[in-house]
């Protein structure tokens, strides 16, 4: 049992690149979320997906997108990456919006 | 606005020594308060979740108290051990739309 799998763990990007981060779960639960965590801060939401076929903007959502592919996967795109989206972004899922989040381990992502 | 503050920044205890890191929260409507552990280069891993009602819950050695009339909580680490060294992060759920309020974390180091 994976839980949360996430790649790739580490990325390398030229600014104006684009790239996706992918992510899936094994747990067949319905909530899925993309993060990102700066140095200091708090965990901050960029999209978060409450079922199959739904995405909906979280708290710093500009420069990203994102596709619910199915139950298991949700991926977020970079399509022009800048210096500003150098962070660690993590991929969670849960089983309703409101219960315990599982994270993946991470893909820790740098932009020059 | 909704905020969650966590104190100490940063600690380091002596192994088998006790702790306490405090959280400070604002969030209205409250609906519950998470700790969670983050090893340095991992995800977040769940220690306690807790409802308006409850006062205190165990976990092993980690005990977490809610006092939801001073919006505050602490978690409570027992006989410190080497592998309790991370980042512990309180997270507050907005019960209006469910949005996780995160703090920036107390970074903690346990020496031999």
């Amino acid at each position: 049992n994976a839980g949360v799998t996430q790649t790739p763990k580490f990325q390398v990007l030229k600014t104006g690149q684009s790239m996706t981060l992918q992510c899936a779960q094994d747990m067949n639960h319905n909530s899925m979320y993309w993060y990102r965590q700066d140095p200091g801060m708090g965990l901050r939401l960029i999209y978060y997906s409450a079922s199959e076929g739904t995405t909906d903007k979280g708290e710093v959502p500009n420069g990203y997108n994102v596709s619910r592919l199915n139950k298991r996967e949700f991926s977020l795109r970079l399509e022009s990456a800048a210096p500003s989206q150098t962070s660690v972004y993590f991929c969670a899922s849960s089983d309703e919006r409101n219960t315990e989040a599982f994270f993946g381990q991470g893909t820790r992502l740098t932009v020059v | 606005k909704n905020q969650v503050e966590q104190s100490p920044q940063s600690l380091i205890i002596l192994e088998g020594k006790n702790c306490t890191l405090q959280c400070n929260y604002t969030v209205s409507p409250f609906s519950n308060l998470r700790w969670y552990k983050q090893d340095t280069g991992r995800g977040p891993v769940s220690l306690t979740i807790m409802t308006f009602s409850e006062n205190t819950k165990s976990n092993g050695r980690y005990t977490a108290t809610l006092d939801a009339d001073t919006k505050q909580s602490s978690l409570h680490i027992t006989a410190s051990q080497l592998s309790d060294s991370a980042s512990y992060i309180c997270v507050v759920s907005d019960r209006s739309n469910y949005q996780l309020i995160w703090g920036a974390g107390t970074k903690l180091i346990i020496k031999p």
